[in-house]
């Protein structure tokens, strides 16, 4: 299986702060790479998918950037809804593993 | 807008058979590939694997000698089985669609559906 690590696994950040959240796959995965946010209690919603490309409704202070092991999610500008928790998602190959969470709290 | 909905015991004892099922709306079953995941505290979010409605599903290795699944077309549902469950089990269940045109990421789920093994 393809190892996901994420760090930080937790964050401190305030509002209209540049946070950026790393994932790293232990094998290339190309750019078979996507994150999800989730909320407490509610399931994950697609932010970004193929590393870059973002899904449809999410507002554009989200990107995603990297391509091989390293990734990155940058929330720029952050605002009192994107306090949540991260997850990276590789769909190279299956098993579709995800990364632990990274969980973004209030400063 | 696909919408997801499962549905099953929120109980099951130990050895016995969990049975969930993910009823969706709008839509055509052939769009998508359909996928299960769940999560606990314990091991956070887990892949247990994905099927397209007419071939053969795809299953985590790690629970593969214990997970079926299948799609029923006409009552456009989803079900997943995983027998002689154990604590190590319990988690919140989540169907969803995978959209191979985006990169095969999980693009609409439904709310999750928690399940505790417990006698």
């Amino acid at each position: 299986d393809i190892q996901m690590t994420q760090s930080p696994s937790s964050l401190s950040a305030s509002v209209g702060d540049r946070v950026s959240i790393t994932c790293r796959a232990s094998h290339n995965i190309n750019r078979y790479l996507n994150w999800y946010q989730q909320r407490p209690g509610k399931a994950p919603k697609l932010l970004i998918y193929a590393a870059s490309n973002l899904q449809q409704g999410v507002p554009s202070r989200f990107s995603g950037t990297g391509s091989g092991t390293d990734f990155t999610l940058t929330i720029t500008g952050l605002q009192p809804e994107d306090f949540a928790t991260y997850h990276c998602q590789q769909s190279s190959s299956t098993p579709h593993t995800f990364g632990q969470g990274t969980k973004v709290e209030i400063k | 807008q696909v919408q997801l909905y499962e549905s099953g015991p929120g109980l099951v004892k130990p050895s016995e058979t969990l049975s969930l099922t993910c009823a969706f709306s709008a839509g055509s079953i052939s769009t998508y590939y359909w996928t299960w995941i769940r999560q606990s505290p314990t091991k956070g979010l887990e892949w247990i694997g994905y099927m397209y409605y007419s071939g053969s599903p795809n299953y985590n290795p790690s629970l593969k000698s214990r997970v079926t699944m299948s799609v029923d077309t006409s009552k456009k549902q989803f079900s997943l089985n995983l027998t002689a469950v154990t604590a190590a089990d319990t988690a919140v269940y989540f169907c969803a669609t995978v959209n191979p045109g985006f990169g095969e990421s999980a693009d609409y789920w439904g709310q999750g559906i928690l399940v505790t093994v417990t006698s």
